[in-house]
């Protein structure tokens, strides 16, 4: 069965700062990898996501996320943050045809001060 | 195109009520979920649907029944509520080879 870790509960940055959040998987074949982010009250929001090819995505509100298999990592990245990118952010791998299943991970909430 | 909906946004059962909670979609997507989420522990999928008239159990199936009688719509029902069921159920549907697309949730309290 796949599985996703995110290690970091809460992360802290300064707006304008970079940020990076770590996602590890565990699955047994060619992953489908996910990032979603939630503000709260809300929804997820599909931030990017890897079926195959290149190994960097780029995704909407400018985050991108690289994979690499070797370390079965995904993790997430933004050059600078703004303080509207305060969310909690979620990190999933699909298993199935097209990502059917997804096994999200236990959440990353940020907080960005000003 | 209101995308993914769900009914109610908010309920309160007492121990022992049941319930129904709609989701509906009109992006003709042919798969759809119920998940639920509770702190500290992410989405939880619970049943899911890969067309209309199937339905198969998710990762925390016990408690839940639901039905797909059409394409659009995909119900989750308590037959028995339990304060374990306490949560956030987040309703998703995708069309093959996409990504899901989630509704905003519904908060259910069971005293």
């Amino acid at each position: 069965a796949q599985s996703v870790t995110q290690p970091d509960i809460h992360i802290t940055v300064s707006e304008g700062a970079s940020l990076e959040l770590r996602c590890n998987y565990s699955y047994g074949a060619t992953p489908y990898l996910f990032w979603y982010v939630q503000s709260p009250g809300q929804g997820l929001q599909l931030l990017l996501k890897y079926f195959s090819g290149d190994t960097l995505v780029q995704g909407i509100k400018g985050f991108e996320a690289e994979f690499k298999r070797s370390q079965s990592s995904f993790n997430l990245r933004k050059p600078s943050v703004h303080w509207s990118d305060a969310a909690e952010y979620f990190c999933a791998v699909g298993a199935g045809g097209g990502g059917n299943k997804l096994t999200f991970g236990t959440g990353t909430q940020l907080k960005v001060e000003l | 195109n209101a995308g993914v909906t769900q009914t109610p946004k908010f309920r309160v059962l007492k121990t022992g009520q049941s319930m129904t909670l709609l989701c509906a979609q009109d992006m003709n997507h042919e798969y759809m979920y119920w998940y639920r989420q509770d702190p500290g522990m992410g989405l939880r999928l619970i049943h899911y649907s890969v067309g209309e008239g199937t339905t198969a159990k998710g990762e925390v199936p016990d408690g839940y029944n639901v039905s797909r009688l059409k394409k659009q719509n995909f119900l989750l029902g308590l037959e028995s509520a339990a304060p374990s069921q306490t949560s956030v159920y987040f309703c998703a549907s995708r069309a093959v080879a996409d990504t899901q697309y989630f509704g905003p949730g519904t908060r259910l309290t069971v005293l």
